[in-house]
């Protein structure tokens, strides 16, 4: 049957390799970003941040890359396993308003 | 509780009807989100409260939608006179003003028949 989320854009990786999941944002003035991940059935789930006065965090086994020329976000994975498999959301923050991006699916191949 | 909790888990109800939907922030949470999340879709912003704050209403979809957060904690989301394009998830997420991460809760599925 048909499965959900099929109009999201879809990362399909082999287990154990790296993944990388991009975003354009479209705030020049948002000075916070976050990641977030999304199972089937939950709400989103905090996995990385970073603020505007940097263009690389590392945390355990992702990596967020920041290029505020380009408005540009990714979010990297290392050696991704199975239970990476989501939806992963970008987030930025400019005063107030957290906005959300559109999603990318990651589907993990074992 | 620990994390953000929201009630009901699951709702149906018919077109017309109004629903209420609830949520329990993180415990000295100064900001409240509610978001609402279509199938397979990204987060549409509707709402934001902060503290003692008039509330950012920018993201409600029709006049149909409101939302009050009493005492600066629970928050309530009404949904007047429902329509089938209401059935989403409605999500809520709290944050301390000083640190801008949010948190989630589990969101609550509204199913409009």
């Amino acid at each position: 049957g048909e499965s959900v989320g099929l109009h999201l854009p879809t990362l399909s990786v082999q287990e154990g390799d790296n993944s990388i999941i991009n975003c354009a944002y479209s705030n020049s003035a948002s000075d916070y970003f976050i990641w977030y991940k999304q199972e089937s059935g939950k709400g989103p789930q905090f996995i990385i941040d970073i603020r505007s006065n940097m263009d690389k965090r590392q945390g355990q086994r992702v990596t967020v890359l920041l290029n505020k020329t380009v408005k540009h976000l990714s979010l990297q994975i290392a050696a991704t396993q199975p239970g990476d498999s989501a939806v992963y959301f970008c987030a930025e923050k400019g005063g107030n308003m957290l906005t959300f991006g559109g999603g990318t699916r990651l589907m993990v191949k074992p | 509780g620990a994390g953000v909790s929201q009630s009901p888990s699951n709702k149906v109800t018919e077109k017309g009807k109004d629903v209420e939907l609830r949520c329990d922030p993180i415990s000295g949470h100064t900001a409240l989100y509610w978001y609402r999340q279509s199938l397979g879709q990204g987060l549409e912003f509707l709402i934001y409260f902060q503290g003692n704050s008039a509330p950012d209403k920018s993201g409600l979809p029709s006049d149909r939608f409101s939302a009050e957060r009493t005492g600066g904690s629970v928050s309530t989301l009404t949904i007047q006179r429902t329509q089938q394009e209401d059935s989403a998830v409605y999500l809520c997420a709290s944050s301390l003003m000083q640190v801008t991460e949010a948190f989630f809760g589990q969101g609550t599925r509204l199913t409009v028949v």
